[in-house]
């Protein structure tokens, strides 16, 4: 089915570990995002990227990597977990032209670091 | 750099009553807008978005929204309210010179219906 998708939904981890979240979209969008969503701070971007191997940061990119060597594929990357990293991560992707105004999201990976 | 409120955290209202949900923005020249619904464990779903033209934008699930710029805000607005409306309400801009795909978010308003 096209749209957007990420994984896991779901992830536990420890403090210090590696973590990738997986997020892959289908319709070529030439935008894609991570956002965090905190109680209180709404969402914030993370990373985005205007195509691929072209990333920038957002407003809280520290303890976070990008990469994107394909169009459809956007993994984020916590280096080594915090606890304050536990947070629920939400990817999203829009193109450009008459489809660059709607931004589209995916159901979220919930994070718990340990 | 563009910034968002959504002055209420949380708003209950009854079913059948009408509903408006409050955001102001900050940005020096004519801004994007969007309000985005989040249902439990979901994502978010655009409602609908303001970028030039007719002040007044119509969206989808009977919402409606606002641009007023002497008040720099982008209320929504509906109606009348089902049951089916409680979800976390988010109201976002975007702007010209960081390209309008570069959305900030309000915190959100909690919206609760009670029968």
């Amino acid at each position: 089915d096209a749209g957007i998708t990420q994984s896991p939904r779901y992830k536990i981890t420890e403090t210090g570990r590696q973590v990738t979240l997986m997020c892959h979209q289908t319709w070529s969008h030439s935008y894609m995002f991570w956002y965090r969503q905190d109680l209180g701070h709404g969402l914030r971007l993370i990373y985005y990227s205007a195509a691929a191997d072209i990333t920038d940061k957002g407003e809280v990119p520290d303890g976070y990597v990008v990469s994107r060597s394909k169009t459809e594929n956007f993994p984020l990357t916590l280096e080594s977990a915090t606890r304050s990293q536990t947070s629920v991560y939400f990817c999203a992707s829009t193109g450009t032209g008459d489809s660059g105004n709607t931004i589209y999201f995916g159901e979220g990976s919930w994070l718990t670091v340990v | 750099a563009q910034s968002v409120t959504q002055p209420d955290i949380h708003i209950t209202v009854s079913e059948g009553a009408s509903l408006e949900l409050r955001c102001n923005y900050s940005y020096g020249a004519t801004p994007y807008l969007f309000w985005y619904v989040q249902s439990p464990g979901q994502g978010l779903q655009l409602l609908l978005k303001y970028f030039s033209g007719d002040t007044l934008v119509q969206g989808i699930k009977g919402f409606e929204a606002e641009f007023k710029r002497s008040q720099s805000s982008f209320n929504l607005r509906k109606p009348s309210v089902h049951w089916s409306d409680a979800a976390e309400y988010f109201c976002a801009v975007g702007a010209l010179n960081t390209g309008f795909q570069k959305l900030v978010f309000g915190t959100g308003t909690r919206l609760l219906v009670s029968p």
